[in-house]
């Protein structure tokens, strides 16, 4: 069945660093979508992927789809402490169901 | 437009007990998906629901189950609890029309669920 897979699950910066989430698909994606929790939060919805090499920018964020549709990434450029919180990668896709991946946590140190 | 609703916020339960947790979606909506999420594993599907419909189901035990109304709105219930049940239950809604999406979902604060 479909799976996603997301590294790192934690990632410790200090503030000012750049940091970057990979997913990684078993199987081709229609699309791709990354969301954001913050600590006490729910996920929100950041930006959707769908065409194959695929690259978004919103301000500091750089989101990518891989030219196999099979992987993306999301990097953040000189980070913030409002950037803390936990990024998931989502597909909805396929018979298997609504899947996420486990989510990268990201800790800023002042 | 009101976002997606979800009742009660809080709940503590025993072991052995049952548990009915409600989530209204956006209005329009019609897909209603529910998550439960722990600290070590992530979100992890539970099921979806489309006018009425289950259409995809998670990899979960038959004690949990869910169900959706005319008018959308959903529960899921959870049998004979058990204390690894614990967890924040998150659903969510989206204008979700066929099996691939490429609509965004639109999360409510959750229920957290302590089962002691």
């Amino acid at each position: 069945g479909q799976q996603v897979m997301q590294i790192p699950q934690y990632q410790h910066v200090q503030e000012g660093e750049d940091f970057t989430t990979y997913c990684n698909s078993s199987t081709t994606l229609s699309n791709i979508q990354w969301y954001k929790q913050r600590p006490g939060g729910h996920p929100v919805f950041l930006i959707q992927l769908v065409k194959s090499g695929e690259v978004k920018k919103q301000k500091r964020l750089t989101f990518q789809f891989g030219e196999a549709k099979k992987n993306s990434s999301l990097h953040i450029t000189a980070t913030q402490t409002t950037d803390v919180g936990t990024y998931f990668c989502y597909s909805g896709g396929g018979a298997d169901g609504l899947t996420f991946g486990k989510g990268t946590h990201l800790i800023i140190q002042p | 437009k009101a976002g997606v609703t979800q009742t009660p916020r809080y709940l503590i339960k025993t072991r052995g007990q049952q548990v009915t947790l409600s989530c209204s979606p956006i209005s329009g909506h019609r897909s209603v998906s529910w998550y439960q999420q722990t600290p070590g594993q992530g979100l992890q599907f539970l099921f979806e629901y489309f006018s009425e419909t289950q259409r995809n189901k998670g990899n979960f035990p038959g004690r949990f189950s869910g169900r959706q109304f005319s008018n959308s709105r959903s529960e899921m219930n959870v049998s004979t609890l058990e204390l690894g049940d614990s967890a924040l239950y998150l659903c969510a809604s989206s204008a979700r029309q066929g099996r691939i999406t490429n609509e965004k979902l639109f999360f409510g604060s959750g229920t957290q669920l302590s089962v002691l």
